[in-house]
């Protein structure tokens, strides 16, 4: 059954460095997000991105935050300084149609900044 | 403000009992309702979903309510089995989302007893 993958598994880096979260979609899927979950929290939503461009983001994806989708497999998310408190788990998550309730998510990755 | 807000936190039950899950949500404008289970680590996997005009739905042993009036959800286990150990978490979508926005709740920590 396909299936999300995302690399690496767990990723630790030092305060102010930048992070690449890598994400591989199941492969006929057209949407694709970035949630986190901060160690004991709720699950949140980052971003969502369809057609090369971010649908909708909320109020934690701010400007050191950013999605590509490079060469149409990957899709990943960056990181520009990390911060103590972008520590979490970050999951991927792709979605055939607009529909919302078709989305799977990855294993996720956990980000560790020291 | 859009919330989930899930009961209990955590639960535990002896293998083969039954057991419930409560969810009670104030998204609005509010397309659809899903249950996922979330294995300590791992991404949420979708057990049941439904839009707002469905008052229940089943997956096997999970069976999952709607009350859109009240904005309440419910779902219930049969037969506990112990890799039903996992946290349960209320997720609903927000039908005013251009794209695919997901609100989570804290989610039930069921551990499963032999």
């Amino acid at each position: 059954e396909p299936e999300v993958t995302q690399t690496p598994s767990h990723q630790v880096t030092q305060m102010g460095q930048e992070v690449i979260l890598r994400c591989v979609p199941i492969s006929n899927h057209l949407y694709f997000y970035w949630y986190r979950q901060i160690l004991g929290q709720k699950v949140e939503f980052l971003v969502s991105f369809y057609n090369n461009e971010i649908s909708e983001k909320s109020e934690i994806f701010d400007d050191q935050f950013s999605v590509e989708r490079p060469d149409g497999s990957n899709f990943t998310l960056k990181i520009r300084s990390t911060k103590l408190e972008d520590s979490a788990m970050y999951f991927c998550a792709s979605s055939r149609t607009v529909d919302a309730y078709e989305q799977y998510f990855g294993p996720g990755t956990r980000l560790t900044v020291t | 403000k859009n919330q989930v807000e899930q009961s209990p936190q955590s639960l535990i039950i002896l293998e083969g009992k039954n057991c419930t899950l409560q969810c009670n949500y104030t998204v609005s404008p509010f397309s659809n309702l899903r249950w996922y289970k979330q294995d300590t680590g791992r991404g949420p996997v979708s057990l049941t979903i439904m839009t707002f005009s469905e008052n229940t739905k089943s997956n096997g042993r999970y069976t999952a309510t709607l009350d859109a009036d009240t904005k309440q959800s419910s779902l219930h286990i049969t037969a506990s089995q112990l890799s039903d150990s996992a946290s349960y978490i209320c997720v609903v979508s927000y039908r005013g989302s251009t794209l695919g926005r997901l609100y989570f709740g804290r989610g039930t920590q069921l551990t499963v007893w032999p």
